[in-house]
């Protein structure tokens, strides 16, 4: 079946402009989750989603970062303003919910900031 | 708060040699513990995950891993290495399955001929 996408697959963007990311998790999973990874700082979690509850967003860096998730299914993180330490690849995971389920990654999104 | 040790950032290995990567681990309560792979420029595979039970895990591509409660240790393993095992690898710990992960800073695994 299908995995977890993530689009687009690399972003290259000046300081100060606003991106967005998207995933589409696999059909069913009703958790979601945004990761971030850099170089030093290994993986990162951002955000969480799990069914109609509130997202755990604990993991966003600064207000600049920010994420929604439509009819369960398909998430956008937006960036605001952009920095270049925000350079990073961003990876969507999802989930079926299940206490003994794992997390299916997506290939991640390369943001490069100039 | 949980954290992930993986004491080794680069290994070095011959094809058709042994492998264990190390993976230490703080967590106050029973952990689930995972392995993933990265391949260059590609996301995360799942190779294996422990809940409970059995402290041997078999995973794809013929690896392994053994928990070891008094340790505090999930090291993987593979008996023979291909030289398509050159990756990265990250373990990663949780409260549950679909929890929130904690992960490790990753192994780069380099296969030399």
């Amino acid at each position: 079946g299908a995995g977890v996408s993530q689009s687009p697959s690399n972003k290259v963007t000046e300081k100060g402009k606003d991106v967005e990311l998207r995933c589409d998790p696999i059909s069913g999973h009703t958790a979601l989750y945004w990761y971030r990874q850099s170089l030093g700082q290994g993986l990162e979690f951002l955000i969480y989603f799990q069914g109609n509850s509130a997202p755990d967003k604990s993991g966003l860096p600064s207000d600049r970062f920010s994420a929604e998730r439509t009819g369960g299914s398909v998430s956008t993180l937006t960036i605001q303003r952009t920095q270049q330490e925000d350079s990073a690849v961003y990876l969507c995971a999802s989930s079926s919910g299940d206490p003994r389920s794992a997390q299916y990654f997506g290939p991640g999104t390369r943001l490069t900031v100039l | 708060a949980q954290s992930v040790t993986q004491p080794d950032i680069h290994i070095t290995v011959s094809e058709g040699a042994s492998l264990e990567l190390r993976c230490n681990y703080s967590y106050g309560a029973t952990p689930y513990l995972f392995w993933y792979v990265q391949s260059p420029g590609q996301g995360l595979q799942l190779l294996l995950k422990y809940f409970s039970g059995d402290t041997l895990v078999q995973g794809i591509k013929g690896f392994e891993a053994e928990f070891k409660r008094s340790q505090s240790s999930f090291n993987l393993r593979k008996p023979s290495v291909h030289w398509s095992d050159a990756a990265e690898y990250f373990c990663a710990v949780g409260p549950s399955g679909y929890s929130t992960l904690t992960f490790g800073k990753g192994t780069m695994l380099l296969v030399s001929p």
